[in-house]
């Protein structure tokens, strides 16, 4: 089985330039995350799709930050413009179902270096 | 608001030691709670997960109980090796959150030869 897949790896943009991340999950799997983790730090959870809706958004900083899941399958995260604190790694994460109780299938994550 | 507390790091052993990585939560609820681990150069991946209390979750030789009075959920292994140097990573999901993870800062450990 497929993992989730991520692109690209690496990212090094300049500050107010802008930068897309794009995500594949594990087929069949419903409910997709986007997190944001800081060097030294957690991951934080910027979005959650349900299919094609969003279910939480809360922490994503929508006067820069956008992502869409068009068809319910793969989907892109947007920043615009950068900012030098959005430097991190960006995780997409999936699950077959809402309710999954946490247990979450992780890409390999989209570093982005903000100069 | 819920939240997830380690120990920090990083943390040095050597091999065939006994590991400890502490944990604590505050939670509204009544969570779900995970390790996870992540190896270098690879994604997050689910170590061990306890869904109630007094649970006992168990992988690879890792264990964790869900301490309902302590709110607590710390990581132990009785014999590290060199492959199990990682970044692990304590979190809880509540379920009328959506299966989310909150977690916590993460814990570096390198166990030498």
């Amino acid at each position: 089985e497929a993992g989730v897949a991520q692109s690209p790896r690496y990212k090094i943009i300049e500050k107010r330039q802008s930068v897309a991340f794009w995500c594949n999950p594990i087929s069949g799997h419903a409910t997709l995350y986007w997190y944001q983790q800081i060097l030294g730090q957690g991951p934080k959870l910027l979005i959650q799709f349900q299919n094609n809706g969003v279910v939480d958004d809360s922490q994503l900083p929508k006067d820069r930050f956008s992502a869409e899941r068009l068809k319910g399958v793969d989907s892109t995260l947007k920043i615009q413009p950068a900012k030098l604190e959005d430097s991190a790694v960006y995780l997409c994460a999936s699950s077959p179902r809402q309710s999954n109780a946490g247990e979450l299938f992780f890409g390999e994550g989209s570093r982005l270096t903000v100069l | 608001g819920d939240s997830v507390t380690q120990m920090e790091g990083p943390v040095t052993l050597s091999e065939e030691a006994f590991l400890t990585i502490n944990c604590t939560y505050t939670a509204t609820g009544y969570p779900s709670l995970f390790w996870y681990v992540q190896y270098p150069g690879e994604g997050l991946q689910l170590l061990l997960k306890a869904t109630k209390a007094d649970d006992k979750g168990s992988n690879k030789g890792f264990e964790a109980t869900y301490r309902k009075e302590t709110t607590s959920f710390h990581l132990e292994k009785g014999s590290v090796q060199v492959s199990d140097s990682a970044v692990y990573f304590c979190a809880l999901s509540l379920y009328n959150q959506g299966g989310k993870l909150i977690f916590g800062q993460g814990t570096e450990l390198s166990v030498k030869p």
